[in-house]
């Protein structure tokens, strides 16, 4: 079946360390974003790629890194810099950019608490 | 700048139809969505508007204004499992065509 793996769901980590969150798809899709969600909060973009070795900064940015090194990965490390990490991150994919609707398709989430 | 506001929050009785505003102010536009959000699990697309109008697909349907900054999400014959949150997206022009969202409305569906 074609679609959005993040893994793991749910994920621990100590304050100070860093942690790296997986996003794999296979709809072959050109795109990929990362978006953060808090409580009482809207997606926020944190990076997105158009194409491979390519991505750029989204809104809130600061504290995280991203790599896209094949089509369908987009891996995204959350930094000890990031002074607030608990939350829900949310892992898209969308097709070639500009043509039809080109709706953005999301994984499951991962849901990261930093103690 | 990105400014997209919706009503926090919604009730409905089962059966029936419900109107969820969005208005938004944004530097670009090229199209709105809207997505549904179930407690604790990735957003799923409902709809698509680029042009003026209504859009229908189903028991749920969806209006853009341009000129007005303005759309609404219309969903009828209402059933417990729409109890959800519902999101307003506005993506950007290129290059980016990122999704700006507002914070969501969540709609309870009551017996």
């Amino acid at each position: 079946d074609g679609g959005i793996t993040q893994s793991p769901k749910y994920l621990f980590r100590k304050e100070g360390q860093n942690v790296t969150l997986s996003c794999e798809q296979n709809l072959n899709h050109d795109a990929m974003y990362w978006y953060r969600q808090d409580p009482g909060q809207g997606l926020r973009l944190i990076y997105y790629s158009q194409i491979v070795n390519d991505f750029q900064k989204g809104d809130i940015a600061e504290g995280y890194s991203v790599s896209r090194e094949k089509k369908e990965s987009f891996p995204l490390t959350v930094t000890s810099a990031q002074k607030n990490p608990t939350a829900f991150y949310l892992c898209a994919s969308s097709p070639n950019l500009g043509t039809g609707v080109g709706e953005q398709y999301f994984g499951p989430g991962t849901r990261l608490t930093v103690t | 700048g990105q400014n997209i506001d919706q009503p926090t929050e919604m009730t409905a009785t089962e059966g029936a139809i419900v109107q969820i505003n969005c208005t938004y102010q944004t530097s670009g536009f090229n199209g709105l969505f809207w997505y549904q959000q179930h407690a604790g699990e990735a957003p799923t697309f409902l709809s698509y508007n680029v042009l003026d109008g209504l859009e229908e697909k189903g028991r749920f349907s969806s209006f853009l204004s341009r000129s007005k900054g303005y759309s609404y999400l219309l969903l009828k014959e209402l059933q417990m499992k729409d109890s959800a949150s519902y999101l307003c997206a506005v993506r950007d022009r290129p290059p980016g065509y990122a999704l700006n969202f507002g914070k969501g409305t969540s709609l309870l569906v009551t017996p």
